[in-house]
């Protein structure tokens, strides 16, 4: 059964940087590119990247070029963003997500979300 | 870059009605690429339809989606009460991916 559990919730003062894991459960990392998405409070979903464990390959959304990255760690099974030079229009909760199956669009299988706050 | 535009913002209805969303990307998009989404306060989205109108595993049949070019339509046959949330889709395309504003069913 395929599981993403992020790491806990952050408070950062801004300009400072916040790293989130995610971690896969259920089937290996490699297998299914790692999209994350953002939600700041009472927004909707933005879409930021995604990133290709198998060969480290990742696509930023224009809006996120510059200060977000992805990395994975396929020995730990686990996938990671980094947000750096943060403001306050960060804070948002950050879900790790991937699809059902290779080639299949659509979100499936989605993070418990991690609450990121910046904060003074 | 392909915006999605989704009406109303917020759709105000009765249990047992049937609800109609509405979402228009900014330019003519693929059926393939068409995405629905429920998510509910205090959790995260989840899958409805892809493809446009191929329901995810386990969605109810009282979920239906249709639509091509510049309109795509998602409709709640008989709102359950757990049905009142918010609704987000989304252009999945090859490269790029996109989520509408999303709409608010709430209950009247």
């Amino acid at each position: 059964q395929v599981q993403l559990v992020q790491s806990g919730a952050e408070v950062r003062k801004p300009g400072a940087s916040v790293r989130v894991s995610c971690k896969a459960f259920g089937y290996s990392l490699s297998d299914s590119y790692m999209h994350w998405v953002r939600q700041a409070p009472g927004q909707g979903l933005e879409w930021m990247g995604w990133i290709n464990p198998k060969n480290g390959g990742a696509l930023y959304a224009q809006k996120f070029q510059g200060r977000f990255t992805m990395t994975s760690d396929t020995s730990f099974n686990t996938a990671y963003m980094e947000l750096s030079s943060l403001r306050s229009d960060d804070t948002a909760i950050y879900y790790c997500t991937r699809v059902l199956r290779p080639g299949h669009p659509g979100f499936a299988y989605w993070g418990q979300g991690t609450l990121v706050t910046v904060s003074s | 870059e392909i915006v999605l535009t989704q009406s109303p913002g917020t759709l105000s209805l009765s249990p047992g009605e049937r609800a109609i969303l509405s979402c228009r990307p900014s330019q003519s998009v693929s059926s393939s690429d068409l995405v629905w989404y429920r998510q509910k306060p205090g959790q995260a989205p989840r899958l409805l339809i892809y493809e446009t109108s191929i329901r995810a595993p386990g969605i109810p049949d009282r979920f239906s989606g249709s639509g091509s070019g510049t309109d795509f339509t998602l409709t709640i046959s008989r709102l359950e009460p757990e049905d009142f949330a918010f609704y987000y889709c989304q252009y999945y395309g090859i490269s790029l991916l996109t989520f509408g504003g999303g709409t608010k069913v709430e209950i009247k």
